[in-house]
């Protein structure tokens, strides 16, 4: 089916330090998410991005947080500076329509902060 | 806020025996179910999703919902021990964007 990719799998960085997330949609998509899931806890919608702008973000969508997709290459969560509480896993999703279509997950980053 | 609750938090089967998951929104404006599993270490995948009252079958699952209720549930009947996974149910509405918002999931073991 179609897969979503995401890149790295995994990220190790101190504190401070910036990290750009990267997402590999399905081809074809329009809409794009970043979840956050902690271990051991639910999943958490950070924000939505649709024709080039967030849509929409959640109360976990930090001022350090930012996204973008320039010209249809990968879609980023870039965060600076990261703090000990950014330690997740990060979901990209794409959709082929923002409302009544099937959310595709990719693999997660699973990003550490020291 | 939107909340989306789940039951149980955890649920042991006999391989083929049936599962029962069950979910509730709080939101009166939720549209759309879906439910997704989410094996160890893994992405969720989208089980089945339910807009409209009454039931839905594919294959082992069955989805139902309430929407006068906001309830949900999904059952797998003859279950395998490669259905043990995090059972994710989650929420939107349409005017959201999408936005899923998820329960805390039901952790289900199949024991051979």
């Amino acid at each position: 089916g179609p897969k979503v990719l995401q890149i790295p799998s995994h990220q190790i960085i101190d504190m401070g330090q910036m990290v750009t997330l990267n997402c590999d949609p399905v081809s074809n998509h329009l809409y794009f998410y970043w979840y956050k899931q902690i271990l051991g806890q639910q999943m958490e919608f950070l924000v939505n991005f649709y024709n080039g702008k967030v849509m929409e973000k959640s109360k976990l969508f930090k001022d350090q947080f930012s996204v973008e997709r320039p010209d249809g290459s990968y879609f980023t969560l870039k965060i600076q500076p990261t703090a000990l509480e950014d330690s997740a896993v990060y979901f990209c999703a794409s959709s082929s329509t923002g409302v009544s279509y099937e959310q595709y997950f990719g693999p997660g980053t699973r990003l550490t902060v020291l | 806020q939107q909340k989306v609750q789940q039951s149980p938090e955890s649920l042991i089967v006999p391989e083929g025996g049936m599962a029962s998951l069950n979910c509730t929104s709080s939101d009166r404006n939720v549209d759309y179910f879906w439910w997704y599993r989410q094996h160890s270490g893994k992405s969720p995948k989208m089980l089945m999703s339910i807009f409209s009252n009454g039931e839905k079958e594919e294959g082992r699952f069955t989805v139902h919902l309430n929407k006068a209720s906001l309830h949900t549930s999904l059952h797998i009947r003859d279950s395998q021990p490669s259905d043990s996974a995090l059972y994710l149910c989650a929420a939107s509405i349409d005017y959201n964007q999408g936005k899923l918002i998820f329960g805390q999931g039901t952790k289900l073991s199949i024991k051979p």
